[in-house]
């Protein structure tokens, strides 16, 4: 079975902090994905990664960085948390080739 | 640009009864298409997908979706909802020319009654 796990199912920060939000997948997957779940809106893609070392911006990446010194590990990086980046935060990673996407179980994110 | 549009944002239904939930999508090419469910406070996990062939496929929990390519629809549906399948569901297209990216739904809400 695929798994992917965050580092975090729940994380309180305050405004102005660096937030880092870590995702491991354990099948050799080559692409990785972070996105951010808001009512009303679905998911939407913030950054995503073909490969190591190598990062897309996706819809709404402002804000955010990504890091990907591993095939195995994609962290989502808030550089200055703000109360707008409140949300519950996605990762998937697929095979290259592939199309379906496995989903860890998502860190909400408060910044109060 | 591509989109997916889920019409109904809360849906109720009694324990029992049939369901259908709604997708639509606007894309140009023949999509990959896929209904994931998330429960409360947990990831999404996948119920079906769609990548070519029959236009009805077959998912787990008992679900069900049929692809009308005229309509750009895949409606999801279960002949008869179980109270455990309260949870929140999302249409998806994977976009072919862009390594396969998700375009998610806005999701609906099921909500089911005893």
């Amino acid at each position: 079975d695929v798994k992917v796990t965050q580092s975090s199912r729940y994380l309180v920060k305050r405004t102005g902090e660096k937030v880092f939000l870590e995702c491991v997948q354990d099948m050799d997957h080559e692409n990785m994905f972070w996105y951010r779940q808001d009512p009303g809106l679905g998911l939407r893609l913030i950054y995503f990664s073909y490969d190591v070392k190598m990062k897309e911006k996706g819809d709404i990446p402002e804000g955010y960085s990504v890091s990907r010194e591993k095939k195995e590990r994609f962290s989502l990086i808030l550089e200055s948390a703000s109360t707008n980046q409140t949300s519950m935060y996605l990762c998937a990673s697929k095979t290259g080739g592939g199309v379906e996407q496995y989903f860890g179980p998502g860190t909400r994110l408060t910044v109060t | 640009a591509q989109s997916v549009t889920q019409p109904d944002i809360h849906i109720t239904v009694s324990e029992g009864a049939s369901l259908e939930l709604r997708c639509n999508y606007s894309y140009g090419a023949t999509p990959y298409l896929f209904w994931y469910v998330q429960s409360p406070g947990q990831g999404l996990q996948l119920l079906l997908k769609y990548f070519s062939g029959d236009t009805l496929v077959q998912g787990i929990k008992g679900f069900e979706a049929e692809f009308k390519r005229s309509q750009s629809s895949f409606n999801l549906r279960k002949p008869s909802v179980h109270w455990s399948d309260a949870a929140e569901y999302f249409c998806a297209v994977g976009l072919m020319e862009y390594g396969n990216k998700l375009v998610f739904g806005a999701g609906t809400i099921l909500r089911v009654k005893s």
